[in-house]
């Protein structure tokens, strides 16, 4: 069973149209990420939300946000796609324990939501 | 600056063991070495991780030097579903320490 669910897997958007991407989580874990993969890239993280606390990578551009309106979800917003914004979008989540200590520190990834923009 | 380096492409026949090298040679004390897969149209996978002492569970093994600078990752008896890209990764296992993602080894297991 899927634990870390995105949804849609492709999505398709036009220049300039605000898009959002969608994240879900059976896991109960209290970290969510946002990584971004380009073509024959590797994932970088955009940023993460350990609880409801936001944090965003320093060269994240403006033009993504993300909301988190429980533990199970987690949205990316692209404000205004750009075609350079075309790209696989990966969600995460970690279980990090009580004191900061993360027992294991895995990442359990989605499969994934990939952006093509017009 | 990259934490780590690996060959960027490897192939290996199926059925035999797939020798994955990785180079750390500025890696600190309290920093783990983890290993993650991605499949080809596929979120990364948690493989393994390690801090010094030798790792093994159902999907692979995790060899790590005396001196800590480089570890191997092993998958014993490759198959086809294997093929992947492999990312290996260090990483302090406190605190909101992220996941660095290198350009991993590209491993094409062949028939």
């Amino acid at each position: 069973d899927a634990m870390v669910i995105q949804n849609p897997r492709y999505q398709v958007t036009q220049f300039g149209k605000p898009v959002t991407l969608s994240c879900s989580q059976t896991l109960n874990h209290n970290v969510m990420y946002w990584y971004q993969q380009k073509s024959s890239q590797a994932p970088k993280l955009l940023f993460h939300y350990y609880d409801k606390d936001f944090n965003n990578e320093a060269d994240t551009p403006d033009n993504f946000q993300s909301r988190r309106p429980n533990t199970s979800f987690c949205f990316l917003d692209i404000r205004s796609p750009g075609l350079g914004d075309a790209a696989m979008y990966l969600c995460a989540t970690s279980d990090m324990g009580a004191g900061g200590q993360i027992a294991k520190n895995i990442q359990y990834f989605g499969a994934g939501t990939r952006l093509s923009v017009l | 600056d990259a934490k780590t380096t690996q060959p960027p492409s490897m192939d290996c026949a199926e059925g035999r063991a797939a020798n994955l090298p990785c180079n750390h040679s500025t890696i600190s004390g309290n920093e783990y070495v983890y290993w993650y897969r991605q499949i080809h149209s596929q979120g990364p996978q948690y493989i393994i991780h390690g801090l010094k002492n030798n790792e093994t569970n159902e999907m692979a093994s995790l060899i790590i030097t005396e001196d800590r600078k480089s570890s191997t990752l092993i998958l014993p008896h490759a198959t086809l579903r294997d093929t992947a890209v492999y990312y290996c990764i260090v990483r302090a296992n406190f605190g909101n320490e992220k996941l660095t993602f290198g350009t991993g080894t590209r491993l094409t297991i062949i028939p």
